[in-house]
């Protein structure tokens, strides 16, 4: 069975301490690996694909990597406007998203 | 680019009515559209996925008669929740999907609606 686990589930940081997310994820024929930010009371705003194990992607603060079994999202220097919560999901044989469950970040000033 | 707008952006009816729901894709031609709800706290459940001019195709558990789907055009996916009851009100958001990177579809999402029944 397809699945996605992330973790931590919730993380408190200070702005500045650069820290990692972690989606762990199990899936038949891996055809991509997605991660989308999240603010309260809005849908998800895509951030980056990632379609192979050893692939990188950067978007100023956030940059996410790829393994066959799981990704990080690295926040460098967070800022309090980095707070949200961070969804990971991965696309297998369909075109079906299986989400993880969030990772609610805050970043405090 | 990438933008899906979806309309309205909460509505408060009363029970027994029914509810329409717009989703568009303002600058691409989505592939797929999909519906999803989302309870407070928890990760987005995918409803159902809808092409144009074809039927819905609804997730297990989903009951296809309450929630009717129509996808009119390669831009506009509209959901309507039938006669609507307390337990349906949720926070709903569709998707589009788009044709990108080594052949896989990326989904941008709309900003959600958020549906209250009385």
């Amino acid at each position: 069975e397809d699945q996605v686990t992330q973790s931590p589930e919730a993380l408190r940081l200070q702005e500045g301490e650069s820290s990692s997310l972690n989606c762990s994820y199990t899936v038949s024929g891996l055809r991509g690996l997605f991660w989308y930010r999240q603010d309260p009371g809005k849908g998800p705003e895509f951030l980056f694909t990632l379609y192979s194990a050893g692939e990188e992607k950067e978007k100023e603060r956030l940059k996410a990597t790829l393994t066959k079994k799981e990704s990080f999202l690295h926040i460098t220097a967070p800022k309090p406007e980095d707070s949200a919560t961070y969804l990971c999901a991965v696309a297998g044989a369909t075109n079906k998203l299986i989400f993880g469950t969030g990772t609610l970040l805050a970043v405090q000033p | 680019g990438a933008v899906v707008s979806q309309h309205p952006s909460w509505v408060i009816c009363k029970s027994g009515t029914s509810v329409k729901i717009e989703c568009r894709s303002l600058d691409f031609q989505a592939t797929t559209m999909f519906w999803y709800r989302q309870f407070p706290k928890q990760s987005l459940m995918l409803m159902a996925t809808s092409n144009e001019g074809s039927k819905a195709t609804y997730e297990q558990g989903v009951e296809k008669d309450k929630f009717l789907i129509n996808h009119a055009s390669l831009t506009l996916s509209t959901l309507t929740v039938t006669s609507a009851h307390p337990e349906d009100s949720s926070f709903y958001i569709c998707s589009g999907s788009r044709r990108e990177g080594q052949g896989v579809d990326t989904q941008y999402f709309g900003p959600g609606t958020r549906l209250t029944v009385l």
